[in-house]
């Protein structure tokens, strides 16, 4: 298994522009976590989902920030309209079995908002 | 604000060396994490102890937790400038990994 994949890998935009990140888990992991990290708050989780439904997005920011999954190989998170604040390393995670197994951490994608 | 702290912040030692990291939590959990994060890369998976388990090795890895004083160790033996990378403990908060700020080791070849 290739592990988890994001899109892309680094992404410089201007603010007020809609940005997307991309992720595809590992096959038959039913969890999906999208995680935000900076220096300044560390490893923030934004959204988790289970089966490909929203179950906890207490850490979206606001609305500009939203995320789905359409299926079980496809999850987006989108950010509209971006700002400067938003510039973090955004990670996706996935799972199976529940917080009684390790979670597999995608390679993250580094945006940076100007 | 984050379940789990790590302390030190950093760490700096010579190759072959042993280095220790400490986890701090606050609330009861079910088990703990430990992962690495190598510079502009994503976590890495090490090890998960479960609140029932006092210590646990994987390789050059040991792990313990003291549920009673709600604090989990990472030991890593003989350390190689491979080891250089940030290491992060994670509990859970129900089903979700909450993460610490992490510990930034640096190995001197």
């Amino acid at each position: 298994d290739a592990g988890v994949i994001q899109s892309p890998r680094h992404e410089v935009t201007e603010m007020g522009q809609e940005v997307t990140l991309r992720c595809k888990p590992i096959s038959g992991h039913n969890s999906l976590f999208w995680y935000r990290q900076t220096m300044m708050r560390g490893l923030e989780l934004l959204i988790y989902f289970n089966n490909n439904v929203p179950i906890d997005d207490s850490g979206m920011p606001e609305d500009r920030f939203s995320a789905k999954m359409p299926n079980a190989s496809f999850s987006t998170l989108k950010i509209q309209p971006s700002e400067p604040r938003d510039s973090a390393v955004y990670f996706c995670a996935s799972n199976s079995g529940g917080a009684n197994y390790g979670y597999t951490f995608g390679s993250g994608t580094r945006l940076t908002v100007v | 604000s984050q379940q789990g702290e790590e302390d030190p912040q950093a760490l700096s030692i010579q190759e072959g060396e042993n280095a220790t990291m400490n986890c701090s939590y606050k609330t009861s959990i079910n088990n703990l994490q430990w992962y690495r994060q190598n510079s502009g890369r994503g976590l890495v998976h090490l090890i998960l102890i479960r609140s029932n388990e006092r210590e646990k090795h994987s390789g050059r890895l040991r792990v313990t937790l003291d549920t009673s004083k709600k604090s989990s160790s990472l030991l890593i033996t003989a350390s190689r400038a491979a080891d250089t990378a940030s290491y992060f403990c994670a509990t859970d908060e129900g089903y979700i990994p909450t993460f610490g700020r992490g510990t930034s080791l640096i190995v001197h070849p």
